[in-house]
């Protein structure tokens, strides 16, 4: 059972450094989202995709955030500049265009 | 502005009894509602969901129902186990699950042996 997997688990970088994170969702799933969760909250929408096309981007997502999914499978979400506030962990859900998403392990990113 | 609130941070049951999770949002628009359960380290597992044009759905121990017009949810696990005790998040949508979801604080839920 291949689910939805992230690389890497963890990432412990300095302020200031660029960070990537990689998400591989289910094989036959077209869509593909990030999220970012923070200590006591909810997941929070970063963005999403069907196939390589990005549909909707947050608010939340400035200009130091970029994700991409260039032949409609993985995806990757590069940070640029990292600031302390950007800890948190993100999280990748995959879905069918009629289908519940499915969230992936996530990678905990501390910025010190 | 937080649009799905879960208000209680934590719930203690004991075993075999009845686990009852709620939820409230403030978007009349919102025509999707799905709870997820989460363990430690683990991203958020699908649960059950209920359309809007519904106000009840069931699935073996988990049941949602949904009152539109309290523009309320909630979620009862009977009987609790302990393999249920996570975190318990709610989630709404507009136009159907395959939109972004929107995620409350979530529900931390200890079952007692």
């Amino acid at each position: 059972d291949t689910g939805v997997s992230q690389d890497p688990r963890h990432k412990i970088t300095k302020r200031g450094q660029n960070v990537t994170f990689r998400c591989d969702p289910i094989s036959e799933h077209n869509r593909l989202y990030w999220y970012r969760q923070t200590l006591g909250q909810g997941p929070e929408f970063l963005t999403y995709f069907q196939n390589e096309a990005q549909l909707e981007k947050s608010r939340l997502l400035s200009d130091r955030f970029s994700a991409e999914r260039p032949k409609g499978s993985f995806s990757t979400l590069e940070i640029q500049r990292t600031e302390q506030g950007d800890s948190a962990m993100y999280l990748c859900a995959s879905s069918l265009p009629q289908g519940g998403q499915y969230f992936g392990p996530g990678t905990r990113l501390t910025v010190t | 502005d937080q649009q799905v609130k879960q208000n209680s941070p934590s719930l203690s049951v004991q075993e075999g009894r009845i686990s009852i999770l709620n939820c409230d949002y403030t978007n009349s628009m919102f025509d999707y509602f799905l709870w997820y359960k989460k363990y430690p380290a683990e991203g958020p597992t699908f649960l059950i969901s209920i359309s809007s044009i519904k106000d009840k759905n069931e699935d073996g121990r988990f049941t949602v129902f949904l009152n539109k017009s309290a523009k309320h949810l909630s979620l009862h696990i009977v009987p609790s186990q302990p393999g249920d005790s996570a975190v318990y998040f709610c989630a709404a949508s507009f136009r159907g699950a395959t939109n972004k979801l929107i995620f409350g604080t979530g529900t931390l839920l200890a079952v007692q042996p």
